[in-house]
């Protein structure tokens, strides 16, 4: 089976940085993905990450430890715009799907 | 994004009457996906389709059918709506390089 752990909810001020952990269990590992979701909104990809180490793009990035099944989501110069939820998922070798964890909500305050 | 709809984008249905929902691509993927969402429980797979007439059931499937005749149209349809349907559903387009959501269905079972 596959098991997929992430905070349920943050919060943190504007202008500040927020570390979103997410950790996981699968039969194989073939990628794992970061999506933000605002609230009555469609999921929009983030990140992928394939193999270990950090992945930069703008104010976000994502890291990934295989060995430790272990990943986060490093968001700087936090904007209220970041209000929303953040979730995890994972591509397990031989599946055709992507496995999901529960999302963590993140609000920005002033 | 216009590569992937969702229609209806809202419906409210008694228990007991079937109802389908319908998802069109014009992305060509091969892969489409039924997930719900629920508090927490995050994005749960119901359905998935790997081509024409070739579907396979997800961690949910129970009370849900679909079907796909079109490369571009993958229908879920539930043949007797129960209030533990009420959700949003979202289709998905791709694989296990990472999706794109339509913008979802908000289903009430009443």
């Amino acid at each position: 089976g596959q098991n997929i752990d992430q905070p349920t909810e943050m919060t943190a001020t504007e202008g500040a940085i927020v570390q979103i952990n997410c950790t996981y269990q699968t039969s194989g590992f073939n990628g794992l993905f970061w999506y933000q979701q605002h609230a009555g909104e469609a999921p929009t990809f983030l990140s992928y990450n394939v193999l270990d180490g950090l992945e930069e793009k703008g104010r976000f990035s994502s890291f990934l430890s295989r060995s430790k099944g272990y990943s986060y989501l490093l968001l700087k110069e936090l904007q209220m715009k970041d209000s929303a939820s953040y979730l995890c998922a994972v591509s397990p070798t031989g599946a055709n799907n992507l496995f999901f964890g529960t999302g963590t909500r993140l609000t920005v305050i002033p | 994004d216009a590569g992937i709809t969702q229609s209806p984008r809202h419906k409210v249905t008694e228990t007991g009457t079937p109802v389908t929902l319908r998802c069109h691509q014009t992305e060509n993927h091969r892969y489409m996906y039924w997930y719900r969402q629920d508090p927490g429980h995050g994005l749960r797979l119901i359905h998935y389709s790997y081509g024409v007439k070739d579907t396979d059931k997800g961690e949910v499937s129970d009370g849900y059918s679909v079907s796909r005749s079109k490369t571009e149209d993958f229908l879920l349809t539930l043949e007797s709506a129960t209030s533990s349907q009420t959700s949003v559903y979202f289709c998905a387009i791709g694989g296990n390089y990472g999706y794109t959501f339509g913008s979802g269905t908000r289903l009430t079972v009443v």
